[in-house]
């Protein structure tokens, strides 16, 4: 069964940091980009950054630019989006996605995980 | 960047037919064919159901589909029945430095 599952979320105070991880199974990893996406319910669905198969391009929103980091793991599966200086407008459930293809873009989000909560508030 | 501009809510009958509008710019939607459609039933994690303007993943049933004019995509819902009631996300890559996508407002399908 191919499946992203998340995890790292937490509460965490203004200006501190998170990293939040996701395992992939069921597919060969190291095939595709991958990307992480928030959603907010004032605010709706949000791309935050995307990762490609070898980690050579990788892009990311502006809101996020300079305080957030994505990085892979491709012996483990995994997927990490290490998180600086959060502020309250990063609280957010964040979901990992997986691309279509091995470059970030364009593409489309195939699988997603279930999300990990993320609460920036003193 | 703006986000797509979705209707709030669209509804219909069992049976009926249905089409969501997403209306972007010429630096995403009307620029490039890499439009996407996803649908999430409440605490459940996005679905893809429409990649690329018009094609249907594997196992996505084809009473829905998707097609683009200009700087608007729409995604019709055919033959409506009651598990097609959720929300639904349009997406555009997009050329801009702000970021690579944009995601459309949502909309909120009710079956009546």
């Amino acid at each position: 069964e191919v499946q992203l599952v998340e995890s790292g979320g937490g509460l965490v105070q203004p200006g501190r940091s998170l990293r939040l991880s996701c395992a992939a199974s069921g597919f060969t990893f190291d095939d595709y980009a991958m990307h992480w996406v928030r959603q907010t319910p004032g605010k709706g669905l949000e791309w935050v950054s995307g990762l490609s198969s070898n980690s050579g391009g990788m892009g990311y929103a502006d809101s996020v630019k300079g305080r957030f980091t994505i990085s892979r793991d491709n012996a483990k599966n995994s997927l990490y989006l290490q998180m600086n200086s959060l502020r309250a407008e990063d609280t957010a459930l964040y979901y990992c996605a997986k691309g279509t293809r091995s470059s970030t873009s364009p593409d489309a989000f195939d699988i997603w995980g279930q999300g990990t909560l993320v609460t920036v508030s003193s | 960047q703006s986000a797509l501009t979705q209707p709030a809510s669209v509804s219909g009958s069992p049976g009926q037919s249905i089409t969501i509008s997403c209306t972007g710019t010429s630096s995403d939607v009307g620029g490039y064919t890499y439009v996407s459609w996803y649908q999430q039933h409440p605490g459940k994690a996005p679905k893809l159901m429409i990649y690329e303007v018009s094609n249907r993943p594997s196992g996505v049933s084809n009473r829905f589909s998707g097609s683009k004019s200009g700087n608007t995509a729409s995604l019709t819902i055919s033959g409506l029945q009651a598990e097609d009631e959720a929300d639904y996300y349009c997406s555009s890559y997009t050329n801009t430095n702000t970021l690579d996508y944009v995601f459309g407002t949502g909309t909120k399908v009710s079956v009546l």
